[in-house]
């Protein structure tokens, strides 16, 4: 099962609303990611959670909070978002963090806009 | 410059084409190399990890020349479900590894 699942599949929002997205995977992986994706561009790196402690930062907005539950969950609270934010959320999971890193394994994504 | 670089295309290939893809990294400390597709609107699927001895699978083969800091990508006998984007990946870091995305390069196989 190499299988990551992300909620909410769809997601609409106000720019003064508070939602989360949220991801699980139960293979074990200890290293898990918070990419953003804009059309007809690559996945950007956002945040890393390494043995669930926050290792990897990539100057995301405040307005961006991921939090690390257990080793299976990884969310992404969104509060004060702006239309520009709108893109496809992707989480993924890897086995181990580094230094040599296993494959990653992604979620389907959540598609956000901001309205 | 960006830290990993991929011809945007489109190649537009005819079914039975072979096409080749590359890539190439700035980071020479980088560890870890992949080559993943995405489907329009979906998620990437890893399609392989790349050695420096190469690997095959199927119609697929990727090489890496860490010297030249250069990946590749050789598809045989395109089929029409071969069309998608196809991403160059890199990892570096110490104790965690970040997975950098190349720009994409987006292969039209027609019939």
């Amino acid at each position: 099962d190499t299988e990551v699942t992300q909620t909410p599949k769809h997601l609409v929002m106000g720019m003064t609303n508070k939602k989360s997205l949220k991801c699980e995977q139960h293979m074990g992986h200890r290293a898990m990611y918070w990419y953003k994706q804009k059309a007809k561009k690559p996945p950007e790196l956002m945040f890393v959670y390494s043995y669930e402690k926050l290792s990897i930062n990539e100057s995301v907005p405040s307005r961006f909070s991921p939090e690390c539950p257990n080793s299976s969950l990884l969310n992404l609270h969104l509060h004060a978002l702006q239309p520009e934010d709108s893109a496809l959320y992707l989480c993924a999971s890897s086995q181990y963090p580094g230094p040599m890193n296993t494959e990653a394994f992604f979620g389907q994504g959540t598609r956000l806009t901001v309205v | 410059r960006k830290e990993v670089e991929q011809d945007p295309g489109p190649f537009n290939v005819p079914e039975g084409a072979t096409v080749a893809f590359n890539c190439t990294y700035s980071n020479s400390a980088s560890q870890s190399f992949f080559w993943y597709r995405q489907d329009c609107r979906k998620e990437p699927k890893l399609l392989m990890s790349v050695y420096s001895s190469g690997n095959e699978d199927g119609r697929f083969t990727a090489q890496l020349n860490r010297a030249s800091q250069y990946i590749s990508l050789l598809i045989r006998d395109s089929k029409l479900s071969d069309s998608a984007t196809y991403l160059c990946v890199v990892t570096h870091g110490g104790a965690t590894n970040k997975l950098i995305f190349g720009t994409g390069t987006l292969l039209a196989v027609q019939p």
